[in-house]
């Protein structure tokens, strides 16, 4: 069964510090993997989008990286502000006729002032 | 650009009412929208994949009878809840991808807000 673990499921954090947020997928087959953020009331907006090619993307202070091989990935989120607090989620695609993404449960993050 | 709108964005209604939640592309076409439910503290899970013009594509488990499905027009796509209870309860969140978007089907999905039900 494709199954997709984020860790960890909270994460509260003051301004400023430099974080990590963990993804992992059981099977390493994937097309490619998405980070999501998720906001109350406000969907999903999609931060990164790596391809099963490549080991890393970056947008600002965002930084994803992919193995693969090891079916993980992070999502490094340097100098944490207030607004960076909401959901992220990751999601996996495998492919396929059907556009199905395989998401985790997400983790929550807390930037405090 | 790419922005998908859901409307309503929550709804409270009686069991046994049915509920329609319209799913719009406002500024590109999307032959294929998706539908996923999620529970609190539950991941996202696909519902049903919406194509133009053709019947919806139901994952296993899901009733296609009671989750009808409508994708009447390259902008449109509508979920019913029929005869709601309070087990359907959940967060409804619609998806499309673009046409002709740089990498193709599944790769990029634009989400709309949601849709929060609440059956009483």
């Amino acid at each position: 069964k494709q199954e997709v673990t984020q860790i960890p499921a909270a994460l509260s954090v003051p301004e400023g510090e430099n974080l990590v947020l963990n993804c992992s997928f059981t099977d390493s087959a994937i097309y490619n993997l998405q980070w999501f953020r998720q906001d109350p009331g406000k969907g999903l907006t999609s931060l990164l989008l790596i391809q099963s090619s490549q080991r890393e993307q970056t947008s600002g202070r965002l930084n994803a990286s992919l193995d693969k091989s090891s079916g993980r990935s992070t999502l490094y989120i340097a100098a944490s502000q207030p607004g960076d607090s909401a959901t992220y989620l990751c999601a996996v695609f495998y492919g396929g006729s059907q556009g199905n993404l395989i998401f985790g449960k997400g983790t929550k993050l807390s930037v405090k002032p | 650009g790419a922005v998908v709108s859901q409307h309503p964005s929550w709804v409270i209604c009686k069991s046994g009412t049915s509920v329609k939640i319209e799913c719009r592309s406002l500024d590109f076409q999307a032959t294929t929208m998706f539908w996923y439910r999620q529970f609190p503290k539950q991941s996202l899970m696909l519902m049903a994949t919406s194509n133009e013009g053709s019947k919806a594509t139901y994952e296993q488990g899901v009733e296609k009878d009671k989750f009808l499905i409508n994708h009447a027009s390259l902008t449109l796509s509508t979920l019913t809840v029929t005869s709601a209870h309070p087990e359907d309860s959940s967060f409804y969140i619609c998806s499309a991808t673009l046409i002709g978007g740089p990498y193709g089907i599944g790769e990029t999905q634009y989400f709309g807000p949601g849709t929060r039900l609440l059956v009483l």
